[in-house]
């Protein structure tokens, strides 16, 4: 059975532009969250979608977005990117999200320049 | 106060050693218990998933969580330099509230 799937796996933009980063979940997984991972912060919530609607958000500005599609799928996009997102961004995938087991993609490493 | 505390090490023991690894947690509402292993370089990896308090063991690794105390542990015996990693727990509440981690531990295992 194929694991979470993320890309790409890395990324380098400059200040002020826009990124969107991809997951694809487990199959028959309907929940996919988003996580930004720092060395000084350490894993933080962006969001979670559930049949293609954002059922938790985070406490991140509003340049940080996401969707997902009918095949789960999901994408999150960045808007005019500052130096502090540089980050590792992570997607987990479960079956129903909450207090089902998740499980990880590799992350995309996002350094902003 | 964050929801879960966590030492971020580094820890760094001998081969064979056995290791004890904690967190701690504030909200009462919390019922859902997980470790998860992260190598440089790579994404969380699931090793251990608990619900209730006590025990659970799956081979060198043991989970312990007291929800009295809103402490949850993990125990690697006979550890291996291939342990060497970050180790975060997680912890969730019923529902589809989100998972909320430690900021992880680094524990180098050393031959």
């Amino acid at each position: 059975k194929a694991g979470v799937t993320q890309t790409p796996r890395y990324l380098i933009k400059t200040r002020g532009q826009q990124v969107t980063l991809s997951c694809s979940p487990i199959s028959g997984h309907r929940s996919v969250s988003w996580y930004q991972q720092t060395p000084g912060q350490g894993l933080q919530f962006l969001f979670e979608y559930f049949s293609e609607t954002q059922r938790n958000k985070g406490n991140f500005p509003g340049r940080f977005s996401g969707r997902q599609f009918s095949n789960s799928r999901s994408e999150m996009n960045v808007s005019t990117l500052e130096l502090g997102d540089s980050a590792l961004y992570l997607c987990a995938s479960s079956s129903q999200g909450g207090d089902t087991e998740a499980f990880f993609g590799q992350g995309t490493r996002l350094t902003v320049v | 106060q964050k929801e879960v505390e966590q030492d971020p090490g580094p820890l760094s023991v001998p081969e064979g050693a056995i290791v004890s690894l904690n967190c701690t947690y504030s909200n009462s509402a919390f019922q859902y218990f997980m470790w998860y292993r992260q190598y440089s370089r790579k994404g969380p990896e699931l090793l251990m998933y608990t619900y209730s308090s006590g025990n659970k063991e799956d081979g060198r690794f043991t989970a312990q969580v007291d929800k009295s105390s809103k402490y949850i542990s993990l125990f690697i015996r006979d550890s291996q330099p291939s342990d060497s990693a970050t180790y975060l727990c997680a912890t969730v509440g019923g529902g589809n509230t989100p998972l909320v981690f430690g900021k992880g531990t680094r524990l180098s295992v050393i031959a």
